[in-house]
């Protein structure tokens, strides 16, 4: 059972354009965080966000999480070849000894 | 920040043989780590959870017996794949687990195993 719905799960745009990664689930989470994973390499940690309604900013990345706790979304401005990569979501519960479900993925492909 | 050192990063071998990864965590104690799979494309899917001095706990799903776990220090988890066949080819990743008020789980740079 898919506990994390991400979409879109592929996503291929020109250098500039806006987009925007969603993480939905029916299941209330402690926290959240993103990941960015390139080709043959572990997954590094974008941010964590752990308050309903919490936005985070990261440069050109923004994040923010539900007011319910139960989803999130990633917005990126501008992208740039650069963004290029897979992004992951997760989720976790407190106490759960950092045990997380990841989503399915979101490749994203920006052209230059 | 917190680093993860995973061992080897690739691996080629033969069906029937047994391979080693090591998971490592450089400058933190982590008394759980994690080890996924992950298919071409896909995301990560979790195959168990491995605590110091403790066995491993299994998703459901996984055997046991043919992916040992052992975490024997509060820096060092491996991951045996045992008898391994093609099938077992894939991308194994670790995760370590850095305690706190906002805990944070740092991952290795992977393990890209060819099985032939």
């Amino acid at each position: 059972t898919q506990l994390l719905e991400q979409s879109p799960q592929f996503l291929s745009i020109q250098e500039g354009e806006n987009l925007t990664v969603y993480c939905n689930s029916s299941s209330v989470f402690s926290s959240l965080q993103w990941y960015r994973q390139e080709p043959g390499e572990g997954p590094v940690l974008l941010v964590t966000v752990v308050t309903g309604g919490e936005v985070k900013k990261l440069k050109r990345l923004t994040f923010q999480f539900g007011d319910a706790r139960k989803d999130s979304s990633l917005h990126i401005t501008a992208a740039q070849p650069g963004d290029t990569g897979l992004y992951l979501c997760a989720g976790g519960w407190s106490g759960n000894t950092g045990k997380l479900i990841f989503g399915q993925g979101t490749t994203l492909q920006v052209k230059p | 920040g917190a680093v993860v050192s995973q061992h080897p990063s690739r691996v080629i071998c033969k069906s029937g043989t047994s391979v080693k990864i090591e998971c490592r965590s450089l400058d933190f104690q982590a008394t759980t780590m994690f080890w996924y799979r992950q298919f071409p494309k896909q995301s990560l899917m979790l195959m168990a959870t491995s605590n110091e001095g403790s066995k491993a706990t299994y998703e459901q799903g996984v055997e046991k017996d043919k992916f040992l776990i052992n975490h024997a220090s509060l820096t060092l988890s491996t991951l045996t794949v045992t008898s391994a066949h093609p099938e077992d080819s894939s991308f194994y990743i670790c995760s370590a687990r850095l305690g706190g008020v906002r805990e944070k789980l740092f991952f290795g740079s992977g393990t890209q195993l060819s099985v032939l």
